[in-house]
């Protein structure tokens, strides 16, 4: 069965500074990754997805993501945070009509 | 724009209650999605519907059941709720048999008292 590891539950970060939070998946002929970004008491909103072609994609709020089919990687990094970033992210990788979730990680970004 | 709309942001019950939760998309997605979301758990899926009166077990179902009457609403039903049905409730929805991601309604906090 498809999996998803999301090894970091917290990362603290000063403001400004880069980050990445990592996500790796369990192998599967054809894969869509994507991210999703969560603000407290609201849902899931999508940051950024990969389906084909170009391993690097670009998504919203600056943030962009490498899918490294041979490390099963699709990390998620930011060159600078803000405040705002604040919040829970969610890797997931869809499997037929179904989403598998990491379990998530807390990104808090300090002043 | 793509909209699923949860009926309720914060609920409280109190336990052996019958709860409802309902969720409303206005996308003429085929597949509807419940989730229980709670802290170092990540998103677990409780039931998915693929169309109208179909239904299928998701990881947790236990304690739950659903209701697909109409293609853009779907509903979870606690039986008799429990304080372990205390969570977060997310509701989903996207078409069938399609890589784009699925869309996310704002959630239901629901406390069984």
């Amino acid at each position: 069965a498809q999996s998803v590891t999301q090894l970091d539950s917290q990362v603290p970060v000063f403001e400004e500074a880069p980050v990445e939070l990592r996500c790796n998946y369990s192998s599967s002929v054809s894969v869509y990754l994507f991210w999703y970004v969560q603000y407290p008491n609201q849902g899931l909103q999508l940051l950024l997805k990969y389906l084909s072609g170009s391993t690097l994609v670009k998504g919203i709020n600056g943030f962009e993501a490498e899918f490294n089919k041979s490390q099963t990687s699709f990390h998620l990094r930011k060159p600078s945070v803000h405040i705002s970033d604040t919040a829970e992210y969610f890797c997931a990788v869809k499997n037929t009509d179904k989403l598998i979730f990491g379990t998530g990680t807390r990104l808090q970004v300090f002043p | 724009d793509v909209k699923v709309t949860q009926s309720s942001r914060y609920l409280v019950k109190r336990t052996g209650e019958k709860v409802f939760l309902e969720c409303v998309q206005d996308m003429d997605h085929e597949n509807m999605f419940w989730y229980r979301q709670d802290p170092g758990l990540g998103l677990r899926l409780i039931y998915f519907s693929y169309d109208v009166k179909m239904k299928e077990k998701g990881d947790i179902p236990e304690g739950y059941s659903v209701s697909r009457e109409k293609k853009e609403r779907f509903s979870l039903i606690l039986e008799s709720a429990s304080t372990n049905q205390t969570s977060m409730y997310l509701c989903a929805s996207d078409l069938r048999h399609s890589n784009q991601p699925q869309h996310f309604g704002d959630g239901t906090r629901l406390s069984i008292l």
